[in-house]
Order: C-alpha cells, then structure tokens, then sequence
C-alpha cells in the first residue's frame, strides 16, 4: 500500500518557470511533511518542510502548499534554474515514525 | 561539521553472497536509519538503531540486519543476497530517535547483486 502518492513522474519546465510537483497521503494521522532533492549520485537533502497546522510556507524560491482536507500538499520552485534539475520526493512521517517517501519526480529545467 | 559517510560507493556481488555495508552518523547525531531506494522509486525504510538498539524496522526480511557501534556508527548485513536487493543502500543520522526529522543523509551505496 504505497502512503503517498506522487505526480507527475518527470517533468520539464523552461528556465524562469514555475514547477510544480504534487503529492497527496492517505494516513491523517501524518504531522510532518518534508521534500527532499536528490542530484545523481548523491542522498536526499532536506529542501523544506511543513506541519498540518499552516497551510503554506515559502524559504525562497520553494513554497509548500498544504491542504489538509483535500489530504494533498504540493511543491512549487518558482523561477526555476537548471541548477533545479535533480529528483525531487515528497515524504511524510507521524509522530515518532520514520518517513514515508513518494516515488520521486525526475525535473529537468531546460536552458 | 563533518557529514554522513558511507562505504563503500559501489559493490557488485554474487547471488547468494552476503554484504555488509557501512555508515559513520553525522558528529552530533546519535540514531542511524538505513533505507533502500531501488531504481526509479523513493527510499523505503529498513530500520532505525539507537543506543545500539534497533528502534524500528520496515517490511524487511530477517536477513536484513545491522549494528550500531559506540561511536554511533552503523552497519547494514545483507545475507544470501537476491537480485531485487541490487539498490541504492542510504544511511540517515540524526539527533532524536524514531522521527523522520532532522534526517541527514549520505551519498549512498549502489549495490549490483549478479
């Protein structure tokens, strides 16, 4: 039973675009909601994250938006820079668990 | 402040052969998670050790085991290796135990089982 879902799967988007990667969780007991980028080669690194009690949150050019109804969050990089192309997972986690991860989203942005 | 460090980067192995795989945690941090992440697909998690205890364990066989040292370093056994455990091995430190958060990860183990 995959927890959470993600889409699309891969994605191109041109220089000072706007990406936007979706996920949405079946537990609602889940309080922690991270995305992770990964570059060839190399581990998940922390991008952003957010809790159920706000419903969005901006550190630059990444902005979460959480939609607790809905059971939904997406991630949106705005300008985006080929330096962006990397893989990106949404995860979640409840209380003391580990995290749950999405299957990834392949974001190429092209020059 | 130094980062996780996993070795080695790549193995090829041999079904039926067993592996281990190692991970020094973050200075600072006290609890290792492991998780295999196969190609094309998220990480799933293995399990958690803390105070050289396993805090947790995802749907792995028995085969799957690993230690923690002292020095909150860690291990990761793989016996009588299959070809669907060729993967990505990832380790994880941080500093509370049984949380997703504060994860710091390494570069990863590509393990290639023939």
């Amino acid at each position: 039973q995959q927890q959470v879902k993600q889409s699309p799967q891969s994605l191109i988007v041109q220089k000072g675009g706007i990406s936007i990667i979706n996920c949405a969780y079946e537990n609602t007991a889940f309080d922690y909601f991270p995305w992770y980028q990964q570059f060839p080669g190399k581990g998940p690194a922390l991008l952003i994250a957010i809790r159920p009690d706000v419903s969005e949150k901006k550190e630059g050019r990444f902005t979460i938006s959480f939609n607790k109804s809905a059971k939904q969050f997406s991630l949106h990089i705005m300008d985006s820079q080929p330096g962006d192309s990397a893989t990106y997972f949404c995860a979640a986690s409840k209380g003391y668990s580990t995290l749950t991860f999405g299957k990834g989203t392949m974001l190429l942005v092209s020059p | 402040e130094t980062g996780v460090t996993q070795s080695p980067t790549h193995l090829i192995k041999t079904r039926g052969q067993q592996v281990t795989l190692r991970c020094s945690s973050q200075s600072g941090h006290n609890t290792v998670s492991w998780y295999q992440q196969a190609l094309g697909q998220g990480p799933q998690f293995i399990f958690q050790y803390y105070r050289e205890e396993e805090n947790g364990r995802g749907n792995f066989p028995p085969r799957f085991s690993g230690l923690q040292f002292p020095n909150y370093s860690s291990e990761l056994n793989v016996n009588a290796l299959e070809l669907d455990d060729s993967a990505l091995y990832l380790c994880a430190s941080s500093l509370v135990s049984g949380t997703g958060k504060g994860y710091t990860f390494g570069s990863g183990t590509r393990l290639t089982v023939v």
